[in-house]
């Protein structure tokens, strides 16, 4: 148990967009602290995202977006594309100073 | 571009001790926070530990007892000792640099080394 609850899977179609939530608590994102998110393309190296809630760095899609509430926070992708299909992971940190990572999302583009 | 290569072994037995590197390249290892993270087969990301440039670490709790980071500037390099490996152990390990601060983005990751422990 992460700490960080992700979807096990969300799925949308070209052009649509999803978001994926990341659940966490008192004890993470909401002690608080900020969130990331990455994605993993299957047999790679997962790359950063969103940086501090909802920061892009140079080069990632102003399609992907993220917000982050008191203990959760959300990352949203609009004009779907089949490129998009990847697992994606929030990522916070603990009390104790702990990286901590969401379960991952894998996101189907149909 | 800052790249990052992890080495070491890829296979071990039960019980042997893991060591792995990784190097640093286009850019300085100083002033900045460096994580490993493993994924084992069909898994998600854990992370397992980071190590400041001055030596500074912090080790997940699953793995306080058998972990140790440390960080050789003049090498640009950073390492892992994982002893007494078992099984469970088995994973992708990746290195991957974070910022000035330990809360700071994951921004780039090492293409990652497959470890294999199987007796």
């Amino acid at each position: 148990q992460s700490g960080l609850t992700q979807p096990p899977s969300v799925s949308g179609v070209t052009g649509q967009r999803v978001t994926i939530s990341c659940a966490g608590s008192s004890a993470n994102i909401g002690a608080p602290f900020d969130v990331h998110w990455y994605q993993q393309v299957p047999g790679t190296a997962p790359r950063l995202l969103i940086f501090t809630n909802n920061r892009r760095p140079s080069g990632v899609p102003a399609r992907f977006s993220a917000s982050r509430s008191a203990t959760s926070a959300s990352l949203a992708i609009s004009g779907l594309q089949v490129e998009d299909e990847a697992d994606y992971y929030c990522q916070s940190y603990s009390r104790s100073g702990s990286v901590i990572f969401g379960g991952g999302t894998r996101l189907t583009v149909l | 571009q800052v790249q990052l290569q992890e080495s070491g072994p890829r296979l071990l037995r039960p019980s042997e001790t893991l060591s792995l590197s990784c190097t640093v390249s286009g850019g300085s290892i100083s002033r900045f926070y460096w994580s490993w993270i493993r994924q084992a087969p069909g898994k998600g990301l854990e992370w397992i530990g980071y190590i400041y440039s001055n030596g500074k670490s912090n080790i997940s709790p699953a793995l306080k007892s058998r972990l140790t980071l440390s960080v050789e500037t003049s090498k640009n390099e950073v390492s892992l000792r994982l002893t007494s490996v078992t099984v469970a152990d088995t994973a992708v390990y990746y290195c991957a640099r974070g910022g000035a601060t330990e809360f700071d983005g994951l921004d780039v990751w090492g293409l990652g080394t497959t470890v294999t422990v199987s007796s």
